[in-house]
């Protein structure tokens, strides 16, 4: 669906660079959540935005994780250092204003060697 | 905060046969519970939601069921199909909007 949009789809890096993940929300969201997917966790809710505010930050893991929203459409989650243990899919999703019907983006597919 | 608890974990079932997937959610103001399928490779996609104010709905093969009380909610796919094989996520949102916490996933075996 092209009203979450993440990039890049996959990247590949090594242990201690920084890793930053985009989403754009293309019309009609009012949230954004960013959401890892790993066969172990599943589906953990790292942060929540409302109107461009972070309201629920506790998932994420620690210091290392950072995300803002600069404005309504744009995201980022960033990782710096990043290590191994942080390879999984990062989901971007946002809830369509008029429904309340949670929208994923396609994930980025993050791999740190 | 909410937590969303889903069994079982894995599932399979013969084609044609019906498959039920059950969660419990902790936070009562909980108001919006929708069910995701999620295909090996692919992001989660919305197959169903029901709200409070409604105990049942269906779709075709599919049904949803919620009891506020015992604040517990079910999936059913009737008359099974390989294609039904993937990962179903139940989920949990206060205010539809807010804050949707996901229970663990049910992969889902149909076999043919």
């Amino acid at each position: 669906d092209a009203g979450v949009i993440q990039s890049p789809r996959h990247e590949v890096t090594e242990m201690g660079q920084e890793v930053t993940l985009r989403c754009k929300l293309i019309s009609g969201h009012n949230s954004l959540f960013w959401y890892r997917q790993t066969m172990m966790r599943g589906l953990e809710l790292l942060i929540y935005f409302n109107n461009n505010v972070p309201i629920d930050d506790s998932g994420m893991p620690e210091d290392r994780f950072s995300a803002k929203m600069p404005n309504a459409s744009f995201s980022t989650l960033k990782i710096q250092p990043s290590e191994p243990r942080d390879s999984a899919v990062y989901f971007c999703a946002s809830p369509y204003a008029n429904t309340g019907e949670l929208f994923f983006g396609e994930g980025s597919r993050l791999t740190v060697l | 905060g909410e937590n969303v608890e889903q069994h079982p974990s894995t599932l399979s079932v013969q084609e044609g046969d019906s498959a039920v997937i059950k969660c419990t959610y902790s936070d009562s103001a909980s108001n919006y519970f929708p069910w995701y399928k999620q295909e090996l490779g692919k992001r989660p996609q919305l197959i169903i939601d029901i709200r409070s104010n409604v105990g049942e709905k269906k779709d075709q093969r599919i049904a949803v069921t919620l009891n506020k009380t015992a604040k517990h909610f079910s999936l059913h796919i009737t008359e099974t199909q390989p294609e039904d094989s993937a990962v179903y996520f139940c989920a949990a949102s206060l205010n539809y909007g807010q804050n949707f916490v996901f229970g663990p996933g049910t992969r889902l075996s149909v076999l043919p």
